[in-house]
């Protein structure tokens, strides 16, 4: 297990298109987190998950997003009727529900990068 | 919101040490501090993090004030591969992230 997986790592779709992206965590960790980054700007918390259940969304997070971890592994996060301000670099990142060595281990993937045309 | 404050940029010569400071004021008695770091178009990066001692690993130093309202992460022997922005976190049960500092390191 190398590390927190994307997938794709470039997203290109037309407005008003539904895009899904996912994210495979480091086995081991319990909890997943997405974000959202703008050119600039630090990320943005959306979502996080412990093992499948959805604890928290922060407002960002508005009706046409939807994320999900159905088995307590992967996770999608799927975007309805895409707008161009959707576009952005999604990230993902897993850690552990406790604090080892390095602090509770977050660990984030390389994004996917969208772009709405 | 971010509970930290940072300098939006700082420059560093290569090979010199690299001081990058930050104030979180309202920090909590057991909350910790965490650093990362984001070079262009990849996920932020973990470095460091600390409770009130004095934290190293191979990668930085952390030196966060007795008050515990700021600290300063110290990369020893800056590279050009250090060129990044910097975040400090206070951790609120996840990552909330400001806008970072970005360093440059310059040859």
């Amino acid at each position: 297990d190398t590390g927190v997986s994307q997938d794709p790592r470039h997203k290109i779709t037309k407005r008003g298109q539904n895009v899904t992206f996912r994210c495979d965590p480091i086995s081991e960790h319990n909890r997943l987190y997405w974000y959202r980054q703008t050119l600039g700007q630090g990320p943005e918390f959306l979502t996080y998950f412990q093992n499948e259940a959805q604890l928290e969304k922060s407002r960002l997070l508005s009706d046409r997003f939807s994320a999900e971890r159905p088995k307590g592994s992967f996770s999608t996060l799927e975007i309805q009727r895409t707008e161009q301000g959707d576009s952005a670099m999604y990230l993902c990142a897993s850690s552990l529900g406790y604090r080892g060595r390095f602090g509770y281990g977050y660990t984030f993937g390389s994004g996917t990068r969208l772009t709405v045309v | 919101d971010a509970k930290t404050t940072q300098p939006p940029s700082m420059d560093c010569a290569e090979g010199r040490a690299a001081n990058l400071p930050c104030n979180h004021s309202t920090i909590s008695g057991n909350e910790y501090v965490y650093w990362y770091r984001q070079i262009h178009s990849q996920g932020p990066q973990y470095i460091i993090h600390g409770l009130k001692n004095n934290e190293t690993n191979e990668m930085a130093s952390l030196i966060i004030t007795e008050d515990r309202k700021s600290s300063t992460l110290i990369l020893p022997h800056a590279t050009l591969r250090d060129t990044a922005v910097y975040y400090c976190i206070v951790l609120e049960g996840k990552l909330i992230f400001g806008q970072g500092t970005e360093l440059s390191v310059k040859p």
